[in-house]
């Protein structure tokens, strides 16, 4: 079975903030892809990043970087320098065989 | 734009009436999805289809089911629409160069009373 667990309900910063999020899974498979998504408040599910579980290199994009640790099955999602458009709920999720499995999700509210 | 559609955007129905809502793609993806989201439970997969006729259950699929007769149509029916299926339905597609990343259409928005 798979499970993903965001600890963080809610997290709420002034702008400018640095954000973390965090993200931790289970899974027995050796293949696997880990997601964020993010869902503003108009509702839709953005696709933010992909990364398969072969590929521990960080990723920076913009002011978003991911920090993939498989020795302690994390994926860490952080913002830079927040800005009131991040506030929003932030999924992590995780599958293999083509089946997503969501955490719970952290909502970000950024206040000016 | 994962070129998805959902149909109906909202929708109020009453207890014990059927419901259909719809998934349209585009780009002919094989994969095709259902889900629901709803407070404290973040999204659960309902059912899901791998290809034309071929679906199976996700982990909520009670009192839902689904049919693909085309490779860009997939149907979701609540066949006596309850109050608990009040919930926000997702359809999804998987696609990317390896055909591993989920994108998800608009939601559709379910009130049943």
């Amino acid at each position: 079975a798979q499970k993903v667990t965001q600890a963080q309900t809610e997290i709420s910063v002034v702008e400018k903030e640095d954000v973390t999020l965090d993200c931790v899974y289970e899974t027995r498979d050796t293949t696997y892809y880990l997601f964020w998504y993010k869902q503003p408040p108009s509702g839709e599910l953005v696709f933010l990043i992909r990364r398969n579980s072969f590929d521990e290199q960080n990723e920076i994009s913009g002011r978003y970087s991911w920090n993939f640790q498989k020795s302690t099955s994390s994926f860490n999602f952080t913002i830079t320098a927040s800005q009131v458009v991040d506030s929003a709920v932030y999924f992590c999720a995780l599958t293999n065989d083509y089946k997503l499995s969501f955490g719970a999700g952290t909502t970000v509210t950024v206040r000016a | 734009d994962a070129g998805i559609t959902q149909s109906p955007r909202h929708k109020v129905t009453e207890t014990g009436t059927p419901v259909t809502l719809r998934c349209h793609q585009t780009e002919n993806h094989r994969y095709m999805y259902w889900y629901r989201q709803d407070p404290g439970h973040g999204l659960r997969l309902i059912h899901y289809s791998y290809g034309v006729k071929d679906t199976d259950k996700g982990e909520v699929s009670d009192g839902y089911s689904v049919s693909r007769s085309k490779t860009e149509d997939f149907l979701l029916t609540l066949e006596s629409a309850t109050s608990s299926q009040t919930s926000v339905y997702f359809c999804a597609i998987a696609a990317g160069i390896s055909g591993n990343t989920i994108y998800f259409g608009e939601g559709s928005w379910l009130t049943v009373v």
